[in-house]
């Protein structure tokens, strides 16, 4: 059964710095991995998603990685700014077709302080 | 895409009432699911739905859920004789055919008391 760990469970940063955010994964054998923002009481918006067979995946100030073999994948802001302020979430997705399907991380608190 | 649409936004029920949690509009040729998120802890898999079928189940989803299109645009999530740890956020999400982006929805907040 995929396990999914996000760590650290929470940070604060001053405006500007850039950070990485953790995600391990137990299963190495995923279809992809995707990344995403939730603000307080909302849903879940897709920020980034890495192919099994990519190593990487950028979006604007954003960047992912992804090593299947260590089960790792990172999220990294560069500059970040009191606007990212957030949960965000690693979510590994298992098979393709109808029996896709996500595993999440518990997710990571940021608070990005003016 | 689209946005996804949840109705209602919060849900407050008595232990043991149904309820019909919704996800609304819907378009074809598409897969769609429904994860919970209980205050505090993880988003968790409940169900896949495709071609008026379930794809997959976990096994959170026991004879207490069923999820059905019972007017073809409207995905629902019935929860029959609700208890108290079934208060949660309820998240519908969407994905096109042919690709493997998830579209959330903003939740339905369900409270049994």
């Amino acid at each position: 059964k995929q396990e999914v760990t996000q760590i650290p469970a929470a940070l604060s940063v001053p405006e500007g710095e850039n950070l990485v955010l953790n995600c391990s994964f137990t299963d190495s054998a995923i279809y992809n991995l995707q990344w995403f923002r939730q603000d307080p009481g909302k849903g879940l918006t897709s920020l980034l998603l890495i192919q099994s067979s990519q190593r990487e995946q950028t979006s604007g100030r954003l960047n992912a990685s992804l090593d299947k073999s260590s089960g790792r994948s990172t999220l990294y802001i560069a500059a970040s700014q009191p606007g990212d302020s957030a949960t965000y979430l690693c979510a590994a997705a298992a098979g393709g077709g109808s029996n896709y399907k996500l595993t999440f991380g518990k997710g990571t608190l940021l608070t990005v302080n003016p | 895409e689209p946005e996804v649409t949840q109705t209602p936004s919060h849900q407050v029920t008595q232990m043991g009432q149904e309820v019909i949690l919704r996800c609304v509009p819907i378009s074809n040729h598409l897969y769609f699911y429904w994860y919970r998120q209980i205050l505090g802890q993880k988003v968790e898999f409940l169900v896949s739905f495709y071609n008026n079928e379930i794809s997959e189940k976990s096994e959170i989803f026991d004879d207490q859920f069923s999820v059905e299109r019972p007017d073809g645009s409207n995905f629902t999530l019935k929860i029959r004789s609700t208890k108290l740890e079934d208060s949660a956020m309820y998240f519908c999400a969407r994905r096109t055919l042919g690709t493997d982006t998830q579209y959330f929805g903003p939740g339905t907040r369900l409270t049994v008391l």
